[in-house]
């Protein structure tokens, strides 16, 4: 079976960084997403990982580590328009784009 | 670039009543996925179709069914409505079935079974 675990919520303070768990257990593993969801709106990409490692990209970077299992999305000089939930998806070994996604972090930038 | 459009944007039906619901792909876009979001169990897949065959399918029941047409077009229908059905049904596009493809998500299909 398929389990992805992240955070509820989380809050943090404008202009700091915020790093957002996500760990996995799936049945084969081939790549994981992470995504951006406004309240009202649809997900939007966020970043891609296969490789262990750390992918960088402007404000947002996602590490990834596939034998443990575990990914972070880090998220630096948080603005307030960050507050959105932030959603981890595993695609597994069925290939194509069948993605399991985890329930979301709910993160919250305060002044 | 127009970006995934899902009609109808809302819905309301009742118990036992079938709903059929539409999204059309950013263009030249092959793969559509559909995935069911509901605040409990969050985002869901539902199936995926790429050059009009399922390529996968989700743990839902048989009354939740899929097509797609040769112009990538897809649409998805819902049977015998119960209560449970009621979330909001999100479709996303995608270049290629797989690999690092994106998926770009429409703006959904909320629907309420009453």
């Amino acid at each position: 079976g398929q389990n992805i675990d992240q955070p509820t919520e989380m809050t943090a303070t404008e202009g700091a960084i915020v790093q957002i768990n996500c760990t996995y257990q799936t049945s084969g593993f081939n790549g994981l997403f992470w995504y951006q969801q406004h309240a009202g709106e649809a997900p939007t990409f966020l970043s891609y990982n296969v490789l262990d490692g750390l992918e960088e990209k402007g404000r947002f970077s996602s590490f990834l580590s596939r034998s443990k299992g575990y990914s972070y999305l880090l998220l630096k000089e948080l603005q307030m328009k960050d507050s959105a939930s932030y959603l981890c998806a595993v695609r597994g070994s069925g290939g194509g784009n069948k993605l399991t996604f985890g329930t979301g972090t709910q993160l919250k930038v305060e002044l | 670039k127009a970006g995934v459009t899902q009609t109808p944007r809302y819905l309301i039906k009742t118990r036992g009543q079938q709903v059929t619901l539409s999204c059309s792909p950013i263009s030249g876009h092959r793969s559509v996925s559909w995935y069911q979001q509901t605040p409990g169990q969050g985002l869901q897949f539902l199936f995926e179709y790429f050059s009009e065959t399922q390529r996968n399918k989700g743990n839902f029941p048989g009354r939740f069914s899929g097509r797609q047409f040769s112009n990538s077009r897809s649409e998805m229908n819902v049977s015998t409505l119960e209560l449970g059905d009621s979330a909001l049904y999100l479709c996303a596009s995608s270049l290629v079935s797989g690999g690092a493809g994106e998926q770009f998500f429409g703006p959904g299909t909320r629907l309420t079974v009453l």
